[in-house]
C-alpha cells in the first residue's frame, strides 16, 4: 500500500510570491491534516480536511489555505510569502483523527 | 493555554545505555498521547497511543507509560538505529499539540 506522497520535495521562493504544496493521502484516508515544522516551533497544526470539507483549522494568517478534492487528494496554498514562512511543510492522512500517517514533507525556502 | 514539553531537548547515550525521555502536558481534556519517531529528511513515523493513566505500550526496545501529567518513553539497551528525534503529542478535542520533540544519539 502507497504511503503519503507529497510534490514538490524542496521549493525555492522568493519573498511575496506565492506557492502551491500537494499531498495524496493513502487509499481510503478521507482526512488529511497539515502542519509546519520548523526548528524552534516544532510541528503547528495549519489545517485538517475531511470529505473536501475543512474541519478544523489552526493560528495562521489568512494567507494559509487548503482544499481538498473528491478523491481525498488535497493543496495548500501560502500567498504573499514571506522570509518567516520557510519551513517542512507536512501532510499526514488518517481513517479518522487520531494515529497520523506522515508524507516526507516539502521543504520550502523563502528567499 | 494547552502546552506540551519535552525534556531533554537532546540525548546523548552510549549503545546498551538504558534512558528515558519525558513529555508533560497541561491540556484540558486528554483523549489521547502519541509517541511518534522522526528520521532525517523524513516525515514523523507513529509508535504508540496511550488513552489513560497507568497505561503501557511496548515495541521492541520501546516502553511508553502514562500517568495524569506526563509520559515517558524508556529506551532499553539502545542502538545506533534508534537515533532519531522522538516527538510526543497530545490530542485535545480534534486536535494534535506536538511537543518539539527529543533529538536522541546513540553511539556504538
Amino acid at each position: 500500500k502507497a504511503g503519503v506522497t507529497q510534490t514538490p520535495r524542496y521549493l525555492i521562493k522568493t519573498r511575496g510570491q506565492q506557492v502551491t504544496l500537494s499531498c495524496s493521502p493513502i487509499s481510503g484516508h478521507r482526512s488529511v491534516s497539515w502542519y509546519q515544522q520548523t526548528p524552534g516551533q516544532g510541528l503547528q497544526f495549519l489545517f485538517e480536511y475531511f470529505s473536501e470539507t475543512q474541519r478544523n483549522k489552526g493560528n495562521f494568517p489568512g494567507r494559509f489555505s487548503g482544499r481538498q478534492f473528491s478523491n481525498s487528494r488535497s493543496e495548500m496554498n501560502v500567498s504573499t510569502l514571506e522570509l518567516g514562512d520557510s519551513a517542512l511543510y507536512l501532510c499526514a492522512s488518517s481513517l479518522g483523527s487520531e494515529k497520523l500517517f506522515f508524507g516526507s514533507g516539502t521543504q520550502l525556502s523563502v528567499l | 493555554e494547552d502546552q506540551v514539553t519535552q525534556s531533554p531537548e537532546a540525548l546523548r547515550l552510549q549503545e546498551g545505555e538504558s534512558s528515558s525521555l519525558n513529555c508533560s502536558y497541561t491540556v484540558s481534556g486528554l483523549r489521547g498521547l502519541f509517541w511518534y519517531r522522526q528520521d532525517p529528511g523524513k516525515g514523523p513515523e507513529f509508535l504508540f497511543t496511550l488513552y489513560s493513566a497507568g497505561e503501557e505500550k511496548e515495541k521492541e526496545r520501546l516502553k511508553a507509560t502514562l500517568t495524569k501529567k506526563e509520559s515517558f518513553l524508556h529506551i532499553t539497551a539502545p542502538k545506533p538505529e534508534d537515533s532519531a528525534t522522538y516527538l510526543c503529542a497530545v490530542q485535545v478535542t480534534d486536535k494534535l499539540i506536538f511537543g518539539t520533540g527529543t533529538r536522541l544519539q546513540v553511539f556504538p
